[in-house]
This record gives structure tokens, C-alpha cells and sequence, in this order.
């Protein structure tokens, strides 16, 4: 069973503080993928990286899968309270076109 | 473009009765997923169509869920009977092909008593 563990599980912040969740696992995948959601919606895809030691940024957030393909980060800078929801990771195992998802992390931006 | 519709949004039901969720996918997306969220944590995959074939069902509880995609559009996922245990949230997703971006539906919260 492939596993993505997330860290914190919990976490929250006052407006304007950094902060940076982690995604791990011992299986190699072919991309990784990040989304966030909202209570009572379903996740909406933030972003997905598909090389090793890759980097994306989307405004304050910046992803960055590890160079052996085993796990991820996001990190955003000057938390909004708007940032709150909870964030996913998502893996693809090389050679199949499903996702794992992971474990979640619950981000709460206080104003 | 509309997304991803799923009715009903919420289904409280006594154990042992049966429930059927309903999911239109986005107009010329090929395949669809259906997930299962339990409170807390992230959706598991429970079955990936490709048009109207069933590709990986492995994660499908087959004693009790069964589940269609008549020709090829909307699908129904239907749990028969219900345990107490399968209350969590029910999540379809669409994609253009298996190798696209999913889009998920707002999902159907189901409350087993």
C-alpha cells in the first residue's frame, strides 16, 4: 500500500505569518499534485509537478517535488485568512493514471 | 461551463437500507471517478471509469456497492445495505481522459444511523 503522509495534520496561523506543509512517502510517483478544499466542496487542483527537484509558484504559494520523486512541499508566504482549507497532496504511482491521496492537512488563518 | 453535478448534496439513511449517489460529469469528459472521503482525512479512489468501462474497481467494496455508467455520461453509485460505516463523504470527479485534470463535484454527504 502507497502511503502519503502529511505533515502538520493540524495547523494554525495568524494573517501574515509563512508557513510550509509537507508530503512524504516511501514510493517513487510519477507526478504529485497539491489541492485545496473547502467545507462542504469538493478539492480543486492548486497545481502538479512531474520532475524531480521541480518548482512551481502560483502568486504566494511555491511547490516543490523532492529530486527522488518521494515527496513534495508547499509553502506560503504571508498567510491570508482566504488561505484557509484543507490542503492534499495526491501521488501518481509510475504506470497508472489514478492518484493517492494524502492524509490532509487542516490550515486555519486567523485574521 | 458547468462542473461537476451531484445530487443528492446530503442522505441520512438507517443502516441496512440502500442509497444511490447520482454524478453528471462536464460535458465531453471521458473519464469519471468516484472517491469516498471520510471525515478528516483524503478521498480514496473507489472506482475509475474510461467511457463506459470500468478500468479499476479494485477498491470497490463489491459485497455492497455496486455501481453504472450507462453510455458513457452521468453514473450512479449505489450502496446496498448501508453499514454505519460508510458514512463519509461521496466524491465524483471528471476528467477529460485519464491523463487530464480532475474535476471534482461539491460530493454527497452521507449519514448512516
Amino acid at each position: 500500500t502507497q502511503l502519503l503522509e502529511q505533515s502538520p495534520q493540524f495547523l494554525s496561523i495568524q494573517e501574515g505569518e509563512n508557513l510550509t506543509v509537507y508530503c512524504n512517502s516511501s514510493s517513487v510517483f510519477s507526478s504529485l499534485q497539491w489541492y485545496r478544499q473547502e467545507p462542504g466542496e469538493g478539492p480543486v487542483l492548486l497545481v502538479t509537478v512531474v520532475t524531480g527537484g521541480e518548482v512551481k509558484k502560483l502568486k504566494r504559494l511555491t511547490f516543490q517535488f523532492g529530486d527522488a520523486r518521494k515527496d513534495s512541499s508547499l509553502h506560503i508566504t504571508a498567510a491570508q485568512p482566504g488561505d484557509t482549507g484543507l490542503y492534499l497532496c495526491a501521488g501518481s504511482p509510475s504506470g497508472t493514471y489514478k492518484y493517492i491521496f494524502g492524509t490532509g492537512t487542516r490550515l486555519k488563518v486567523l485574521a | 461551463e458547468a462542473g461537476v453535478v451531484q445530487s443528492p448534496r446530503y442522505k441520512i439513511i438507517e443502516k441496512k437500507q440502500p442509497v444511490a449517489f447520482w454524478c453528471n460529469p462536464i460535458s465531453g469528459h471521458n473519464t469519471l471517478y468516484w472517491y469516498r472521503q471520510n471525515l478528516g482525512q483524503g478521498p480514496e479512489l473507489l472506482i475509475r471509469y474510461e467511457n463506459e468501462e470500468a478500468v479499476d474497481d479494485s477498491q470497490l467494496p463489491k459485497d455492497r456497492f455496486s455501481a453504472e455508467r450507462l453510455k458513457g455520461v452521468d453514473s450512479t453509485l449505489k450502496i446496498q445495505p448501508a453499514e454505519l460505516g460508510d458514512s463519509a463523504v461521496y466524491l465524483c470527479a471528471s476528467s477529460r481522459d485519464r491523463s487530464y485534470e480532475q474535476y471534482f463535484g461539491p460530493g454527497t454527504r452521507l449519514t448512516v444511523t
